[in-house]
């Protein structure tokens, strides 16, 4: 069973857009983290962000922000005023296993193309 | 080096031969892991490593597949008499103590079986 899904597939904004990338876990832990990953074209998945499931405090960081709620087993990803550097695939992940060095259970991506 | 660095970068290889792929950890990273990624299954763990053993073995898709690592360092992927669905993108990354630290990944071996 897939425990990260991400229905968005792709998305196309234009620049200054403000785009919204959604993230749905599931797990039975109540102990996990969840991580968002950036793969440009260059192939080399890039690090965002990690969050424990103790922590639902939302998150910012310049032009991105995270917001998690347990509620929805939700951690959503949200880009402000979007950029043609921005386009990429965007990877939600879980990691919940303390036998498999808490390995990255990922989800399929969403392709996010910015056009100028 | 800076980074997690994976060899070959490309490999094309025919079907039913044995392939090595490579990986060189970040310097002092005791964990490290083996993704592959694949059009139709996404991004799937395949083993973890903390220094020489591999707690989970668990994603390893079949018998054909192994992984060893050496030293702390470096690992090795092999895939024995290769076939067509083998062909992916293969990802290495590191971390610090394999808890929940931040993995590094490497660029990845693409490999193509024809």
């Amino acid at each position: 069973a897939q425990k990260v899904t991400q229905a968005q597939t792709e998305i196309s904004v234009v620049e200054k857009e403000d785009v919204t990338l959604d993230c749905v876990y599931e797990t039975r832990d109540t102990t996990y983290y969840l991580f968002w990953y950036k793969q440009p074209p260059s192939g080399e998945l890039v690090f965002l962000i990690r969050r424990n499931s103790f922590d639902e405090q939302n998150e910012i960081s310049g032009r991105y922000s995270w917001n998690f709620q347990k509620s929805t087993s939700s951690f959503n990803f949200t880009i402000t005023a979007s950029q043609v550097v921005d386009s990429a695939v965007y990877f939600c992940a879980l990691s919940e296993e303390p036998n498999s060095g808490y390995a990255l259970n990922f989800g399929k991506g969403t392709s996010l193309l910015v056009t100028p | 080096g800076a980074g997690v660095s994976q060899s070959p970068s490309n490999k094309v290889t025919e079907k039913g031969k044995d392939v090595e792929l490579r990986c060189d950890p970040i310097s002092g990273h005791t964990a490290l892991y083996w993704y592959r990624q694949s059009l139709g299954q996404g991004l799937e763990f395949l083993i973890y490593f903390q220094g020489n053993s591999a707690p989970d073995k668990s994603g390893l898709p079949s018998d054909r597949f192994s992984a060893e690592r050496t030293g702390g360092s470096v690992s090795t992927l092999t895939i024995q008499r290769t076939q067509q669905e083998d062909s992916a993108v293969y990802l290495c990354a590191s971390s610090l103590e394999g808890t929940v630290a931040e993995a590094f990944f490497g660029q990845g071996t693409r490999l193509t079986v024809v």
